[in-house]
């Protein structure tokens, strides 16, 4: 079976600082991957996808990750923080129907 | 486009009794998925159904069943529920199970 690991289950960045969420997968087999933000009594929504395309992806809001196989990672970034991005944000990988998450990783921002 | 609709939002339940939960997924979209999200975890994978079939099961008891009707909306039913069923119920909806849109969830408290 997959799994996900999400290094960090609590991340504080200033406003303004560079957001780095990590996440690494176990898979025999190159798989999709995504990242999922929730917000506070909300569901899941994409923030974005990797389905073997380009290594690097670019989502919603200003967040981009890269796959990096050799290191069987799929780490979130975001070059400046806004207040905004203050939620819980989970990496997901699938290889057919299911969907593994990790535990989530809780972003702060601070002012 | 309303997208992935959900109801209830909230649901009070005591222990051994059951519960229906629906889903109406996003439009255009054939595929509803189900998880179970504990507080503080990231969302497990319940089952998922396509074509009014269960097409995959996660790793759930049997008191976990579900239904798809013809207009592709669906229902999580839940019966004899334990104190652990306590949970964030979330529907998911896809057209080819790679891209999955989350509704808000339903918050199922069992007393």
């Amino acid at each position: 079976a997959q799994s996900v690991t999400q290094l960090g289950s609590h991340v504080s960045v200033s406003e303004g600082a560079l957001v780095l969420l990590r996440c690494n997968y176990s898979s025999s087999v190159p798989p999709y991957l995504f990242w999922y933000v929730q917000y506070p009594n909300q569901g899941l929504q994409l923030l974005l996808k990797y389905t073997s395309a380009a290594t690097l992806v670019k989502g919603i809001n200003g967040f981009e990750a890269e796959f990096k196989k050799s290191e069987t990672s799929f780490h979130l970034t975001k070059p400046s923080a806004h207040m905004s991005d203050a939620a819980e944000y989970f990496c997901a990988v699938s290889e057919s129907i299911q969907f593994y998450f990790g535990t989530g990783t809780s972003l702060t921002v601070i002012p | 486009d309303a997208g992935v609709t959900q109801s209830p939002t909230h649901l009070i339940k005591t222990r051994g009794q059951q519960v229906t939960l629906r889903c109406s997924p996003k439009s255009g979209h054939d595929t509803v998925s189900w998880y179970q999200q504990a507080l503080g975890q990231g969302p497990q994978f319940i089952f998922q159904y396509y074509e009014e079939e269960e097409r995959q099961r996660g790793n759930f008891p049997d008191r976990f069943s579900g239904h798809q009707f013809p207009n592709y909306s669906s229902e999580l039913n839940v019966n004899a529920l334990l104190l652990g069923d306590s949970a964030l119920y979330l529907c998911a909806s896809s057209f080819d199970s790679y891209e999955q849109y989350f509704g808000p969830g339903t918050r199922l408290t069992v007393t």
